[in-house]
């Protein structure tokens, strides 16, 4: 299995700019989960869907962030616009149902905003 | 709020030694315990807790839950300078909402 595919790996952009975040989960897992982690504030959840439908969105930080799950191997997380403080590595998990199933985490992308 | 706390934030030992590292939370809806390893990249997994007072163990480390003191414990036995690391501690609360803790950075030196 390639385990969960996230792309781009780096992105730098220009405050304002949109920018999209990529993921494709494994196979199979019905749950995707979108992270951020800075140095500050460590790893927080943003936002996970079930099925493709979005159950907590509660870690979104603002308006400006958006995430979709249009089918099951797909999914964005956008900003728009970007700004300085979003520079984070974004990371994509997914897992298999239940609880008791642990979540695999994507590669990340790196993403500065100047 | 729920919040999940691991002691130390940094931790420095020398190749061999042996380290306990420390995670207490506060969550609503407890389900699981769970520790990843985050070298450069993404967090792998380590270990996931479920019951009280089972212990854990792949190779050199180990991990325990305790609910009723709300805390777990992962202990790397014999350290080697590839254990250099942040350890993350997070919790399963509810459905399947992972909430993490700051982590600890462990720095092996050989």
């Amino acid at each position: 299995d390639a385990g969960v595919i996230q792309s781009p790996r780096h992105e730098v952009t220009e405050m304002g700019q949109e920018v999209t975040l990529r993921c494709k989960p494994i196979s199979g897992h019905d749950y995707l989960f979108w992270y951020r982690q800075t140095m500050m504030r460590g790893l927080e959840l943003l936002i996970y869907f079930n099925n493709n439908v979005p159950i907590d969105d509660s870690g979104m930080p603002e308006d400006r962030f958006s995430a979709k799950m249009p089918n099951a191997s797909f999914s964005t997380l956008k900003i728009q616009p970007s700004e300085p403080r979003d520079s984070a590595v974004y990371f994509c998990a997914s897992s298999l149902g239940t609880f008791k199933e642990t979540q695999y985490f994507g590669p990340g992308t790196r993403l500065l905003v100047l | 709020e729920d919040k999940v706390v691991q002691s130390p934030l940094s931790l420095v030992v020398h190749e061999g030694d042996t380290v306990t590292l420390n995670c207490s939370y506060e969550v609503t809806n407890f389900r699981s315990l769970l520790w990843y390893k985050q070298e450069k990249k993404a967090p792998t997994f380590l270990f996931m807790l479920t019951s009280s007072g089972i212990e854990k163990k792949s190779g050199r480390l180990s991990s325990i839950l305790d609910k009723k003191e709300l805390s777990s414990i992962l202990n790397i036995t014999a350290t080697q300078t590839g254990d250099s690391a942040i350890y993350l501690c997070a919790v399963i609360q509810g459905a399947q909402k992972l909430v993490f803790g700051q982590g600890t950075r462990l720095t092996i030196n050989p």
